[in-house]
């Protein structure tokens, strides 16, 4: 079965400090993986997405996220967070061997961001 | 307003009535899903549809939930005789058709509360 791991509820970093959040997964096909942000009261926001090619990905508002096939992780990055980073971060799988495009969530993790 | 469009964003019922909620996928996009997310909790797969199909329904409640996405209006989430349990956020994503490696887009759902 397919899944995904957020291991912290949440992370705190001060801003202009490197940011790092982590994401596992696991698929029986080849993963299609996606980072998406959500602010309160809103929908969810696509951040960045690795589908193939190149394992580091870049996305939205500087973050990039590295795909490791031998760990099955895809942890998200930001070499300098911003008080506005602040908010809900959601992993998402895709089993590219379904035949089905239902993505599989992780439980968030929030990130808060200190000045 | 290109995106995604649900409505209402906030709903009450009371239990044992019935819930509609709407969802304009974004223009050119034909293939919709369906989330719902308890409080400080990820997304969860509802259903998947295409125009008049349902592709993939395997996150749907047995009872009192139906999905639609009709040639022409919006798609529809029903939810019959709600029940408490029913409070959530529900989300409608889109994507275009036949390109299961591009990310869903997300509108910013409908709360629903049951009295």
């Amino acid at each position: 079965a397919q899944s995904v791991a957020q291991p912290e509820d949440q992370v705190n970093v001060a801003e202009g400090n490197p940011l790092t959040v982590k994401c596992t997964y696991s698929v029986s096909g080849n993963p299609y993986l996606f980072w998406y942000v959500q602010y309160p009261n809103r929908g969810l926001q696509f951040l960045l997405k690795y589908i193939t090619g190149d394992n580091l990905v870049k996305g939205s508002y500087g973050f990039e996220a590295e795909f490791n096939k031998s760990q099955t992780s895809f942890h998200l990055k930001k070499p300098s967070a911003l008080v506005s980073d602040s908010a809900l971060y959601f992993c998402a799988v895709r089993d590219a061997g379904l035949d089905t495009d239902k993505l599989i969530f992780g439980t968030g993790t929030r990130l808060q961001v200190f000045p | 307003n290109a995106g995604v469009m649900q409505n209402p964003r906030h709903l009450v019922r009371r239990r044992g009535q019935e819930a509609r909620l709407r969802c304009s996928p974004m223009k050119g996009h034909s293939h919709v899903y369906w989330y719902r997310q308890l409080p400080e909790e990820g997304l969860k797969f509802m259903v998947y549809l295409q125009k008049e199909n349902i592709i993939d329904e395997s996150g749907m409640p047995k009872e009192r939930f139906s999905a639609e996405f009709p040639k022409e209006g919006p798609s529809i989430l029903r939810i019959q005789q709600v029940v408490r349990g029913d409070s959530a956020a529900y989300f409608c994503a889109s994507s275009p058709s036949g390109a299961s490696n591009q990310p869903q887009h997300f509108g910013d759902g409908t709360r629903l509360s049951i009295l």
